[in-house]
């Protein structure tokens, strides 16, 4: 069974500060999707990657950027934390055109 | 970007009706449609893909897909209390894209 592992499930930070969030997958998977889910707007594609060291943005990239050094791990980084940017972030990973597989996601507030 | 559509609800049931979620989608070329479960503040979790216009069952779920029409339906047969949560609808992007546009989901609650 597909394991999608996202580093913590509460984070708390500090306006302007920078914030890492991990995301690791054990399927060795293509895929892998960053998105934050905010009441009444849906699931948002931040960013995904394709493969190691290659990303695309996604719908609402501003104020993000991700890496992906290894093919199973995929982290997104909050340059400068702003409290817009609090939110339910959800990580996911896929092969081809199958269902994605999320994680347990992290739910981040930036005081 | 291509829409998928879903009324937000909530759908109220009495436990063990039909539970009855549907989706409508604008990209005529997508070829797989995934419904998700979503509890109150956890991560969406797969529950049905279907492929190919008609029915898919799988235990008291039923996925529903005509492709003519662009929509996709779920079902729920003997509703229970623990199907209580949100239904979100994926289908991909077209064009060969893998990436899935989410609806906003639809909330169902099952009363006892």
């Amino acid at each position: 069974d597909v394991k999608v592992t996202q580093s913590s499930r509460y984070l708390v930070k500090r306006t302007g500060e920078k914030v890492f969030l991990e995301c690791v997958q054990d399927m060795d998977h293509e895929n892998m999707f960053w998105y934050r889910q905010d009441p009444g707007l849906g699931l948002r594609l931040i960013y995904f990657s394709y493969d190691v060291k290659m990303k695309e943005k996604g719908d609402i990239p501003e104020g993000y950027s991700v890496s992906r050094e290894k093919k199973e791990r995929f982290s997104l980084i909050l340059e400068s934390a702003s409290t817009n940017q609090t939110s339910m972030y959800l990580c996911a990973s896929v092969d081809g055109n199958q269902p994605q597989h999320f994680g347990d996601g992290t739910r981040l507030s930036i005081l | 970007q291509k829409e998928v559509e879903q009324n937000s609800g909530p759908l109220s049931v009495p436990e063990g009706a039909i539970a009855s979620l549907n989706c409508t989608y604008s990209d005529r070329g997508s070829q797989s449609f995934f419904w998700y479960r979503q509890y109150s503040g956890k991560s969406p979790e797969l529950i049905m893909s279907i492929y190919s216009n008609g029915d898919k069952e799988d235990g008291r779920f039923t996925a529903q897909l005509n492709k003519a029409s662009q929509y996709v339906s779920l079902l729920i047969r003997d509703s229970q209390p623990s199907d209580s949560a949100t239904y979100l609808c994926a289908v991909p992007r077209g064009g060969g894209s893998y990436i899935p546009t989410f609806g906003r989901g639809t909330s169902l609650i099952v009363h006892p």
